[in-house]
């Protein structure tokens, strides 16, 4: 069976750090692979998503990026953290684009 | 995405059937009907999905109006562990299957 992991579960750090969250899919191959960021209290935002190795697609400008470097893995950057990047990232991968997605336990990242 | 409307809340007692509406009347025919699910600080779980037949999983079942308006999902008997925010989604087709959660309903199940 298939499964996600995200890490780490929960991250506390400083403005102007940089930020790597990880997630890796297991029992799966090639699959479509997609960040989302919510904030508390708001529904999910769609941040990037992912076809296959190297192909990176933003959905929203903003200081963040992604890259998957391995077909089962993909991470979420940033060169310098502000405020407004709090929140909780979900990894959520699908077999093709129009399918269902499945979503990983999620990394809770509070900038102070 | 086509827009959903759910209510924001709903109780429900522990064993009985939970019904949770949403209305999409801007669904297009190629357009299927997800349903997820959020607990408290965990990830979406996806519980279900349907075109335009009524569908049942081990989770739930989606019922679908004959003009694909506006569903409802159903948990035959509700648990406590049920207690969630339960979002309805229309994914835009053509696009990367982006899903817009919106606010959903925030299902309570009680003793």
């Amino acid at each position: 069976s298939q499964t996600i992991h995200q890490w780490p579960a929960t991250l506390v750090q400083p403005v102007g750090s940089p930020l790597s969250l990880e997630c890796t899919v297991e029992g799966t191959s090639n699959p479509n692979l997609y960040w989302y960021r919510q904030a508390a209290g708001r529904g999910l935002q769609l941040l990037f998503y992912s076809v296959g190795i190297g192909q990176i697609s933003s959905e929203v400008p903003q200081n963040l990026s992604a890259s998957r470097p391995q077909d089962w893995q993909f991470i979420l950057s940033s060169k310098k953290l502000l405020l407004s990047d709090s929140g909780f990232y979900l990894c959520a991968w699908s077999v093709r684009q129009w399918e269902t997605q499945y979503f990983g336990p999620g990394t809770r990242l509070l900038v102070l | 995405d086509a827009k959903t409307t759910q209510p924001p809340s709903m109780d429900c007692a522990e064993g009985r059937a939970a019904n949770l509406p949403c209305n999409h009347s801007t669904i297009s025919g190629n357009e299927y009907v997800y349903w997820y699910r959020q607990i408290h600080s965990q990830g979406p779980q996806y519980i279900i999905h349907g075109l335009k037949n009524n569908e049942t999983n081990e989770m739930a079942s989606l019922i679908i109006t004959e003009d694909r308006k506006s569903s409802t999902l159903i948990l035959p008997h509700a648990t406590l562990r049920d207690t969630a925010v339960y979002y309805c989604i229309v994914p835009l087709l053509g696009t990367a299957s982006k899903l817009t959660f919106g606010t959903g309903t925030r299902l309570q199940v009680t003793l």
